[in-house]
């Protein structure tokens, strides 16, 4: 049973450039979260996709953009990049059962690094 | 919305003793309330969670309680050990599961 797999695991780009990071849940999730993990601090929470809608979002600017696809997994875009943007970026997916729901599995992560 | 606010933000202790974490939270309506271990490079990992409707919850070395009057819980780790080095985060949720976490604590369990 595959865990919740993210990539591509490291990633460097140039301000004002676009990137997109993909996310595959754990089987049997349904719901995907996505955070930003800056260097010595806790996720923050981004977007959460659900039955591929937006469900809830944190306080990211309209550059943070997501998709989640018909077989549950999901996409993290972000434009016009900036030095701020540089972070680990952790998927989160979670069950359909109900009182399950709020337990995240994370993936390893992607590493953006913006120069 | 939701504001954890987790402290200490590093611990260090010797092997075998005790460590206690804590945090607090600001929306009363939370009623999910995870603790997630991260080691260096590698994913958070869920370790123990509580709801509302529970004082306390045990699981083997690690405890967690919830005051929810008072709007705080705390992670209480028993007979530390080495490999309990890592950076712990509290988090918590309402029922619409826009999870927000602490800004974790730096575990050193010194040998």
């Amino acid at each position: 049973d595959a865990g919740v797999t993210q990539s591509p695991t490291h990633l460097i780009k140039t301000r004002g450039q676009q990137v997109t990071l993909r996310c595959s849940p754990k089987s049997g999730h349904d719901t995907v979260s996505w955070y930003q993990q800056a260097l010595g601090q806790g996720p923050q929470f981004i977007f959460q996709y659900y039955e591929e809608e937006e469900r809830q979002r944190g306080n990211f600017p309209d550059r943070f953009s997501g998709h989640q696809f018909p077989n549950y997994s999901s996409e993290l875009n972000v434009n016009a990049l900036l030095l701020g943007d540089s972070a680990l970026y952790l998927c989160a997916s979670s069950g359909i059962q109900p009182g399950r729901r709020e337990k995240l599995f994370f993936g390893s992560g992607t590493q953006l690094s913006v120069l | 919305g939701e504001n954890v606010e987790q402290h200490p933000s590093t611990l260090s202790v010797q092997e075998g003793d005790s460590a206690v974490i804590k945090c607090t939270y600001s929306d009363s309506a939370s009623n999910y309330f995870p603790w997630y271990k991260q080691e260096l490079g590698k994913r958070p990992q869920l370790i123990i969670d509580i709801r509302s409707n529970v004082g306390e919850k045990k699981d083997q070395r690690i405890a967690v309680t919830l005051n929810k009057t008072a709007k705080h819980f705390s992670l209480h780790i028993t007979e530390t050990q080495p490999e309990d080095s890592a950076v712990y985060f509290c988090a918590a949720t309402d029922n619409n599961n826009d999870m927000r976490f602490g800004a974790g604590t730096r575990l050193t369990v010194k040998p």
